[in-house]
């Protein structure tokens, strides 16, 4: 199987704090990717991180990737009450766009 | 808004029957697309690569002739459940990088189809 990992499966946190999810995939990759999925909908592409990058940022988003490891991790500053939602990594080959997802964190932000 | 769009976003169906789902493009053109399932509380599964003007290919396990795959033009392609049984009741998205972007762009994905076969 070419799935990842993600962990934690399930995070809990009150407004404004950091929430942090970990990603660990199997395949060589071109990018890895984070998406989010509010329940029963599809999904919304949050950041890429290609294989040469260690770190990336996108406002209350930053990604970093070790590819010695097959990690990855998103961590959302600051989090908020509409920041709950399931957030799933994504691998990319280096063929055919195809993506490989890890099994998911669902974050709760509790308010 | 939306770039890909599905159609239905969920549908009921009686054991036996086939359903059809599509996926668009809608201001891009794609040459391929791609199918997942997610069953509750799980990971998106690849199913199949949907080749415009080609056959689709099937990721290891996923039957071809349960689930078929046309990818009629470059805005359009349709997945059918084909005697759908309830174990077949899942959530069936579709993706779309659009062309001519950089290999392993960021892919569009369509909202999803909740399929539940009674």
């Amino acid at each position: 199987s070419q799935q990842g990992e993600e962990d934690p499966q399930a995070l809990s946190i009150q407004e404004g704090e950091n929430a942090t999810m970990n990603c660990s995939y199997k395949t060589s990759i071109n990018n890895l990717q984070w998406y989010r999925q509010n329940s029963g909908r599809g999904l919304v592409h949050l950041i890429l991180i290609r294989s040469n990058e260690r770190e990336k940022h996108s406002g209350r988003l930053r990604v970093t990737l070790d590819t010695s490891k097959k990690s990855s991790s998103l961590l959302i500053t600051a989090s908020r009450a509409a920041d709950t939602a399931s957030y799933f990594c994504a691998a990319t080959t280096y063929n055919f766009n195809k993506f490989y997802f890890g099994s998911g964190t669902k974050l709760n932000v509790k308010p | 808004g939306a770039v890909v769009s599905q159609h239905p976003s969920w549908v009921i169906c009686k054991s036996g029957t086939s359903v059809k789902i599509e996926c668009r493009s809608l201001d891009f053109q794609a040459t391929t697309m791609f199918w997942y399932r997610q069953f509750p509380k799980q990971s998106l599964m690849l199913m199949a690569t949907s080749n415009e003007g080609s056959k689709a290919t099937y990721e290891q396990g996923v039957e071809k002739d349960k689930f078929l795959i046309n990818h009629a033009s470059l805005t359009l392609s349709t997945l059918t459940v084909t005697s759908a049984h309830p174990e077949d009741s899942s959530f069936y998205i579709c993706s779309a990088p659009r062309v001519g972007a950089r290999i392993n762009a960021e892919a569009f994905f369509g909202q999803g189809t909740r399929l539940t076969v009674v």
